[in-house]
């Protein structure tokens, strides 16, 4: 099976770096995906790693280490905007249509 | 991109009814898939709805609880029947990113906030 583990809640200042991890247990997957949601919003792609290393989308960069089980989602130069929930998700090779969600982060940003 | 409405956006039911949950896509999609989202927790996948054939369910849903019709290429039902006050969630209904792996990217409708009293 599948399950990916993060931080519940994250507090960082605005202007700031944070990193919110993400460890999992899986049998194998495709790429780990990231997904913004606000409150009230329907979740949103942010960025996918298919392949180990860091992928870089502006403020925000991913990493993915499978020797680690390991992956993580960089936001710099926070802003207030981006207080949010973030969600890690991974398409498992026993079902490639789909995708497994994790437990999510909530970020919340203080002035 | 995809672009996808649902209908209602919110609903407030009395337990024991049913309660039907459309979604409409911009372009023709394979897979559809409905998702289940509680206040404060993770998106919990209900079914993947094919064109064509039966949906899917994971683990923990059953057809009889959660009907799925998929019709066309464009368009999706939830329905989500006889329902408790345990049924009262978010329900978002998403499909897989065109031209690129499923699980790379995947769009997500505005959701169906569902109260059940």
């Amino acid at each position: 099976g599948q399950s990916l583990e993060q931080p519940s809640e994250v507090t960082a200042v605005e202007g700031a770096i944070v990193q919110i991890n993400c460890t999992y247990q899986t049998s194998g997957f495709y790429g780990l995906s990231w997904y913004q949601q606000h409150d009230g919003g329907a979740p949103t792609f942010l960025s996918y790693n298919g392949l180990d290393g860091l992928e870089e989308t502006g403020r925000f960069s991913s990493f993915l280490s499978r020797s680690d089980s390991y992956g993580y989602l960089l936001l710099q130069e926070l802003q207030m905007k981006d207080s949010a929930s973030y969600f890690c998700a991974v398409t498992p090779y026993s079902s490639a249509s789909k995708i497994i969600f994790g437990s999510g982060t909530r970020l919340s940003i203080r002035p | 991109s995809a672009v996808i409405s649902q209908k209602p956006s919110r609903d407030i039911c009395q337990r024991g009814t049913s309660l039907t949950i459309q979604c409409q896509v911009d372009s023709q999609v394979t897979m559809m898939f409905w998702y289940r989202q509680q206040p404060g927790q993770s998106l919990t996948l209900i079914a993947t709805a094919n064109q064509g054939s039966e949906a899917t369910y994971e683990s923990g849903f059953v057809i009889d609880k959660f009907p799925i019709s998929r019709p066309n290429l464009t368009f999706s039902t939830l329905t989500v029947s006889n329902m408790s006050p345990e049924d009262s969630s978010i329900y978002l209904c998403s499909v897989g990113g065109q031209g690129a792996a499923v699980g790379e990217t995947q769009y997500f409708g505005p959701g169906t906030r569902l109260l059940v009293l």
